[in-house]
This record gives structure tokens, sequence and C-alpha cells, in this order.
């Protein structure tokens, strides 16, 4: 069965350092989403990505934050300078089309920041 | 704005019926979706309503009421594996692209 898939795993990482997480999305899907979970609290938006641009973004995803899909199957988060409350699992997830229900999540990556 | 709003914590007993409920107060409303969590994983996908009434998937089955801002998740014969959160989300209207989280409710099935 077709899934998402996110490196790394787990990262650790300085305050004040970049951080590039990658996701592959399901291959045919068009909309890609990046959510982040702190350790025991909700699960909550970052943005979205449709037809190779930003289709929304919350607030917490401010200058810091940045998203790019650099090819046909890549999409990656990219936080530039880490803060220690930038801590959390990170969650990619795609659909396939504007009709289709459910998002289809990644196994996340979980950053901490020391 | 937005508000999504679930039990904290839930527990029941094996083979027995649990109902968790979610309230939803949001700008738009395009679906909601229900998805398990185990500890330390990524949420997978149960069910999904988008109109009123009662989706049923095997032990699982989701109740929307739109007037209400209402939805209940009702898991049937619950097993051990079950213990997981249960999360709520909301997808805005036509137009946008976000589904919204509640907090989740922490679900501990007994022997």
């Amino acid at each position: 069965e077709p899934e998402v898939t996110q490196t790394p795993s787990h990262q650790v990482t300085q305050m004040g350092q970049e951080v590039i997480l990658r996701c592959v999305p399901i291959s045919n899907h068009l909309y890609f989403y990046w959510y982040r979970q702190i350790l025991g609290q909700k699960v909550e938006f970052l943005v979205s990505f449709y037809n190779n641009e930003i289709s929304e973004k919350s607030e917490i995803f401010d200058d810091q934050f940045s998203v790019e899909r650099p090819d046909g199957s890549n999409f990656t988060l990219k936080i530039r300078s880490t803060k220690l409350e930038d801590s959390a699992m990170y969650f990619c997830a795609s659909k396939k089309d504007t009709n289709t229900g459910e998002l289809f999540f990644g196994e996340g990556s979980r950053l901490t920041v020391l | 704005g937005q508000n999504i709003d679930q039990p904290t914590e839930m527990t029941a007993t094996e083979g027995a019926i649990v109902q968790i409920n979610c309230t939803y107060q949001t700008s738009g409303f395009n679906g909601l979706f229900w998805y398990q969590q185990h500890a330390g994983e990524a949420p997978t996908f149960l069910s999904y309503n988008v109109l009123d009434g009662l989706e049923e998937k095997g032990r699982f089955s989701s109740f929307l009421s739109r007037s209400k801002g209402y939805s209940y998740l009702l898991l049937k014969e619950l097993q051990m594996k079950d213990s997981a959160s249960y999360l709520c989300a909301v997808r805005g209207p036509s137009g946008t692209y976000k589904y919204i989280f509640g907090t989740g409710t922490r679900l501990k099935v007994l022997a």
C-alpha cells in the first residue's frame, strides 16, 4: 500500500541551527501538508501546498519556516534558525485531490532542539 | 474562529461500546474526520462525515449533526489495541485546504 515517508525519524539539533525535514508524499497525490505536534498537545496545522505554491499557512508558520518541492517527489520543511519551542513531532501529510476526504500522514520526524 | 472540543480521557472495558463526542465551532465546514493515533505514531484515518447521519465501518461508526456542530465516534466490541487517542478534525470551507484538529480523546481499554 502506498505511504507517505519521512526522514529523518529523529533529529537533535542545537538552538539557532537550520533543519530540513524531508517527506515523500504518495505519488499521485496533489495536496501536501506539514503539521506539528508538541508532546502531549494537539496536532497543529502549519502549511498546505498545492500546484507548487503555498495555499495556506498558520500563524505558527512565520519567516523562520519555508517549504519546497524541489523535484517531482520530495516535499521539504526548512526551519532556518531553530528555537527550543520548535521541539515537536513534525508530520507530513498528503491527499489525492479536492474531493478526496482523508489526509494520509507520514510516521513523523521528531525534532529535539537543545 | 475555530474551536473543536473533545473529552480529554475516557476509560472503557474490553468488549464494551464507547462513544467519543466532538463539538465544533468553525468558520465554514466541509467535512468532519476521525483519526486514531497510538502514542508516538502518526494519525491514521478512521471515518469521514460530510452529510448528517451515521456512517458505519465495521466496529467503528461516526455520526454528524451539522446544525448542532456535533459528531461522535462509536467503537463497538472494544479490544485492548483500541487504546489510543482519537482525534476529531474539521475541514474548512471549499477553497481552503486546512484540516483543524481537536485536542484528542485518550481512550484506555481495560481487560
